[in-house]
């Protein structure tokens, strides 16, 4: 199947310091790409979604200037949580669909000290 | 209304149990059906897909599908304490649209 890479898995940083995670379509190439936040034993909740050449369609209530996407190419979308504060901590995930079927990174945990 | 319902659980069966999952939907355009699984802290990773109606199977896993009645289910036979996770439904429609349950999480007791 469609292999989603992202990158890192892991990241710990201080509050007002800013994150860039990477959404990588491995074999595949995605003009669209998702970006989910997910609470701990909460479903994904869709923050935006990443559109290749050009801006990203925000959900509502998600903040643009806080949560920077960037799908400079078709094969990889960016998201940079800029000034990082403690409520920004969460697991966030991104997907991209090939065949009808959305396939999913393995997810980035992001924790504000 | 939620464009998909699923029961958030939690679920608790004992190890070889039959386990049934469910999910309903209120859009009569949706054509194609998946199931995730999801380990905790991980990514969801696909199990089960399925376009239109019918029965879909796959090692101990069954995917049914009923769109008369807008109703999917995930059934895992011989259940196994490595089948504890969350299993999300999702749906997506011709154009691409996806949606998808909360997600019930399920613990197989050893």
């Amino acid at each position: 199947g469609a292999v989603v890479s992202q990158h890192p898995s892991r990241v710990i940083c201080k509050s007002g310091t800013s994150v860039k995670i990477e959404c990588r379509s491995l074999d595949f190439q995605a003009t669209t790409m998702f970006w989910y936040r997910q609470f701990p034993k909460q479903s994904l909740m869709l923050m935006a979604t990443s559109n290749e050449g050009s801006k990203a369609t925000y959900e509502q209530g998600v903040e643009k200037d806080k949560f920077l996407i960037n799908h400079a190419s078709l094969t990889l979308s960016t998201l940079t949580v800029t000034s990082a504060h403690p409520e920004d901590s969460s697991f966030y995930i991104c997907s991209a669909n090939q065949d009808r079927v959305s396939n999913f990174g393995a997810g980035t945990r992001l924790s504000v000290l | 209304q939620k464009e998909v319902e699923q029961d958030p659980g939690p679920l608790s069966v004992p190890e070889g149990a039959i386990v049934s999952l469910n999910c309903t939907y209120s859009n009569s355009a949706f054509q194609y059906f998946m199931w995730y699984r999801q380990y905790s802290r991980k990514g969801p990773e696909l199990l089960m897909y399925t376009y239109s109606s019918g029965n879909k199977e796959d090692g101990r896993f069954t995917a049914q599908v009923d769109k008369s009645s807008k109703y999917i289910s995930l059934f895992i036979r011989d259940s196994q304490p490595s089948d504890s996770a969350t299993y999300l439904c999702a749906m997506s429609d011709v154009g691409n649209q996806f949606y998808f349950g909360t997600g019930t999480s399920l613990t197989v007791i050893p």
